[in-house]
């Protein structure tokens, strides 16, 4: 069974641009977890979508957002990007009907802003 | 809300010396607990979960952890290490909302000497 599948892998963009980082879950999976590591913050929850619909919502700004595809797939865009946003973002899936399952996770985007 | 404290920055043991992370939550009800382990460049990998039911825990690659109520603790441990097992390991807890959002404590990276 292939895994959680993040692309890019790494990405360089500039100050004040927009990115979209994808994520294919696990075949099977309708939930899709999105996370923010930084060496000073550590793993930050962004958001989480179920079946199209954003469920739980982390602590971060508006320029932050993300979708669900009906096939499960999820894209997460941040606009107006700023130094601080670069960090390693990680995607994770799990089937997710109950609360708590545990979660399988891409190897991450790297996004660096210059 | 609910979080997680690993009290060790970085640990370094000898290969084949026991060993033995910490990792203490604060959470009103019964916790989710997971300890999840990530190599340079990857994304994180699940080694054992604990919901309910028998406190002591197995997981992949030889490892344990032992949930303690009254510690408020769920210290993975593994008797044996290897050089492979040098990484960062992180310990994370769900809260019994409906949905996935997992707090992740700091992260102890795990340094093996020959």
């Amino acid at each position: 069974k292939a895994g959680v599948t993040q692309t890019p892998r790494y990405l360089i963009k500039t100050r004040g641009q927009q990115v979209t980082l994808s994520c294919s879950p696990i075949s099977g999976h309708r939930s899709v977890s999105w996370y923010q590591q930084t060496p000073g913050q550590g793993l930050q929850f962004l958001f989480e979508y179920f079946s199209e619909t954003q469920r739980n919502k982390g602590n971060f700004p508006g320029r932050f957002s993300g979708r669900q595809f009906s096939n499960s797939r999820s894209e997460m865009n941040v606009s107006t990007l700023e130094l601080g946003d670069s960090a390693l973002y990680l995607c994770a899936s799990s089937p997710g009907g109950t609360a708590n399952q545990p979660q399988h996770f891409g190897d991450g985007t790297r996004l660096s802003i210059l | 809300a609910q979080s997680v404290t690993q009290p060790d920055i970085h640990i370094t043991v000898s290969e084949g010396a026991s060993l033995e992370l910490r990792c203490n939550y604060s959470y009103g009800a019964t916790p989710y607990l997971f300890w999840y382990v990530q190599s340079p460049g990857q994304g994180l990998q699940l080694l054992l979960k604990y919901f309910s039911g028998d406190t002591l825990v197995q997981g992949i690659k030889g490892f344990e952890a032992e949930f303690k109520r009254s510690q408020s603790s769920f210290n993975l441990r593994k008797p044996s290490v290897h050089w492979s097992d040098a990484a960062e390991y992180f310990c994370a807890v769900g809260d019994d909302n409906y949905g996935q959002n997992f707090v992740f404590g700091p992260g102890t990276r795990l340094s093996v000497l020959p």
